[in-house]
């Protein structure tokens, strides 16, 4: 049992340039998370999905998408990176809203 | 006051303390609340969860004040190992999604 799985591990950026963040669970979880993480300032909401199909804005959405075509997958993308996205991404997933998150591994991403 | 908050530390502990840590949340209407583990550089681990009643694990317990709005950490003889960073969540976001304190990090020292 794999948990959430998260690619890449690292990644470096040029500004402007785009990627995709993969993320995949296989815990059969509806609810699905990106985080990003800075030091000193906590784990802060991107987006979230609570079924395929759906997905809404967290706290801080402005330069990322999501999608979720299957309760597996959840990726996000970066359109047009920029320095302010440097940072360290996790996925989470939950089965429902009363348990706690499980998280993946992360990936920490640099813009240059 | 903000949603969830915490004391970042350091807490520096000799080996075989008790420390305790708080938490306090700002929406009385939480329903969840939990401790998470974090070790530099790598993902938050759910440590326990925190019920009405207060509940324990092993050396860990974990209680709630509701009336204060607070969940506190207690850690009985530390370990070298306890070393890290704790994060307390509280669910209350519009959806009932978790919203996360910036942490607070221990040190346990021989």
């Amino acid at each position: 049992n794999a948990g959430v799985t998260q690619t890449p591990k690292f990644r470096i950026l040029k500004i402007g340039q785009s990627m995709t963040l993969q993320c995949t669970q296989d815990m059969n979880h509806n609810y699905m998370y990106w985080y990003r993480q800075d030091p000193g300032m906590g784990l802060k909401l991107i987006y979230y999905s609570v079924g395929a199909g759906i997905t809404d804005k967290g706290e801080v959405p402005n330069g990322y998408n999501v999608s979720r075509s299957t309760t597996e997958d959840f990726p996000l993308r970066l359109e047009l990176a920029a320095p302010s996205q440097t940072s360290v991404y996790f996925c989470a997933s939950s089965l429902d809203t009363v348990y706690g998150y499980t998280f993946g591994s992360g990936t920490r991403l640099t813009v240059v | 006051r903000k949603e969830v908050e915490q004391d970042p530390g350091p807490f520096n502990v000799p080996e075989g303390a008790t420390v305790a840590f708080n938490c306090t949340y700002s929406n009385s209407a939480s329903q969840s609340f939990f401790w998470y583990r974090q070790d530099c550089r790598k993902e938050p681990k759910l440590l326990m969860s925190v019920y009405s009643s207060g509940n324990e694990d092993g050396r860990f317990t974990a209680q709630l004040n509701r009336a204060s709005q607070y969940i506190s950490l207690l850690i009985r003889d530390s370990k070298l190992s306890d070393s890290a960073t704790y994060l307390c969540a509280v669910r209350g976001g519009s959806q009932g999604n978790l919203i996360f304190g910036k942490g607070t990090k221990l040190s346990v020292k021989p």
